[in-house]
């Protein structure tokens, strides 16, 4: 494993085009999270699953976004006519569920998204 | 709403000089404090992190205070280099959403100048 794996690293979309985009994680993560940056600032919580089940959804994720993670392995977010606003990097992260200090999330390098 | 506010927005450090970040927060249920590190074009990776029990951590050169009643914490490198020069972000969460439902800084940029 050479870490959590996004695709694609760039996707460039008109407005009102759907988008959909891909993460592995590492092999034994169970935890994967979905994060939103935009430019100057910090990455944004938008969902989270454990395995294949989707525990929490950030109120960012309007109903034009849904992310989905089968048989708890690799996940995928999908944007729905876009937005201009929805311009940012979406960013993957995971984690091997642990208590205190010993959970180390790990994120991918992005997927960057430009919509025109 | 930011939850987690940095300082200063950018710093200017000569080579083997400290780089000294500040991060203020405003919510006392937040239980765990990690810095991270980004460079251009990749996702951000963690530093170092400290629970709220704890004063100072240290790893390698870079070290973690933590001031509970004044709601703040900082990081501090040690022995600046010019492959330090990055983005630093500190972030915060609440339990039980556990360590990763992540609060970010704006983020801050570290310059290190041979």
């Amino acid at each position: 494993d050479t870490g959590v794996s996004q695709n694609p690293r760039h996707k460039i979309t008109k407005r009102g085009q759907n988008v959909t985009f891909r993460c592995d994680p590492i092999s034994e993560h169970n935890r994967l999270y979905w994060y939103r940056q935009t430019l100057g600032q910090g990455p944004e919580f938008l969902t989270y699953f454990q395995n294949e089940a989707q525990l929490e959804k950030s109120r960012l994720l309007s109903d034009r976004f849904s992310a989905e993670r089968p048989k708890g392995s690799f996940s995928t977010l999908e944007i729905q006519r876009t937005e201009q606003g929805d311009s940012a990097m979406y960013l993957c992260a995971s984690s091997l569920g642990a208590s205190g200090l010993r959970e180390k999330l790990l994120f991918g390098s992005g997927t960057q998204l430009s919509v025109l | 709403q930011q939850q987690v506010k940095q300082s200063p927005q950018s710093l200017i450090v000569q080579k083997g000089g400290i780089s000294i970040i500040n991060c203020a927060y405003e919510n006392t249920a937040f239980d765990y404090f990690p810095w991270y590190q980004q460079f251009p074009g990749k996702g951000p990776a963690l530093l170092i992190a400290i629970r709220p029990d704890v004063s100072e951590k240290k790893e390698g050169r870079f070290t973690i205070s933590f001031n509970k009643s004044a709601k703040q914490f900082s990081l501090h490198i040690m022995d600046s280099q010019p492959g330090d020069s990055a983005t630093y972000f500190c972030a915060a969460s609440i339990p039980p959403y556990g360590n990763n439902r992540l609060a970010f800084g704006k983020g801050n940029q570290v310059v290190v100048i041979p």
